[in-house]
């Protein structure tokens, strides 16, 4: 049973634009809420989080916005760079627990 | 700052064999250390939790005796992928948490392939 779902395997977007990532969850009880960007080989990076008291949350280029009546969370980049191709997984987390479960992750392509 | 080392990046093993994978957090002490498995064009998927000094969790699915984990100290956890087989190979990755409640720093990964 997936908790944490990226239904859009793949966005693409053109440079200059937004770009709008979307997840949704099933647990209501998940209190905090996460996004990494990952590249191929590597590790995936931390971008920017929100707890679910918030229903936004900004860090330059970054905004997460959080629906919990809708059980949605997204991921809003803009501009949109060439360098933020890469693939952007979501994740949750339970309040009793440090454990993160993560969408299955949506690939973003940003072309010039 | 929050930087989590993982070493070897590729490895390259004979079947039967064992190989080792440290993870290391380098300017934090990490209270939790966590091992993923990530499939080609899959999510990543959470093997088992680590403290320092204690035993390891492991998730449902996941053998104990072959996904060795040692969390020796506040910056250091091994796993030891023991008596390797081709259905072994995959892209091991590990991470740290301690730093924020919640957030969890993830080393570069590790490829490994069994022949």
């Amino acid at each position: 049973d997936q908790q944490v779902k990226q239904n859009s395997p793949s966005l693409s977007v053109q440079e200059g634009r937004i770009s709008i990532l979307n997840c949704d969850y099933t647990n209501s009880m998940f209190d905090y809420f996460l996004w990494y960007k990952k590249y191929p080989a590597e590790g995936p990076t931390f971008l920017i989080s929100i707890s679910s008291i918030k229903d936004k949350n900004e860090d330059g280029r970054f905004t997460v916005f959080l629906n919990k009546s809708a059980k949605h969370l997204s991921l809003h980049i803009v501009p949109s760079q060439p360098g933020d191709s890469a693939v952007y997984f979501c994740a949750a987390s339970e309040p009793w627990t440090d454990k993160l479960i993560f969408g299955t992750g949506t690939r973003l392509q940003v072309f010039p | 700052g929050a930087v989590v080392s993982q070493h070897p990046s590729w490895v390259i093993c004979k079947s039967g064999t064992s190989v080792k994978i440290e993870c290391r957090s380098l300017d934090f002490q990490a209270t939790t250390m966590f091992w993923y498995r990530q499939f080609p064009k899959q999510s990543l998927m959470l093997m088992a939790t680590s403290n320092e000094g204690s035993k390891a969790t492991y998730e449902q699915g996941v053998e104990k005796d072959k996904f060795l984990i040692n969390h020796a100290s506040l910056t250091l956890s091994t796993l030891t992928v023991t008596s390797a087989h081709p259905e072994d190979s995959s892209f091991y990755i590990c991470s740290a948490s301690g730093v924020a409640k919640n957030i969890q720093y993830f080393g570069a990964g590790t490829r490994l392939s069994v022949l």
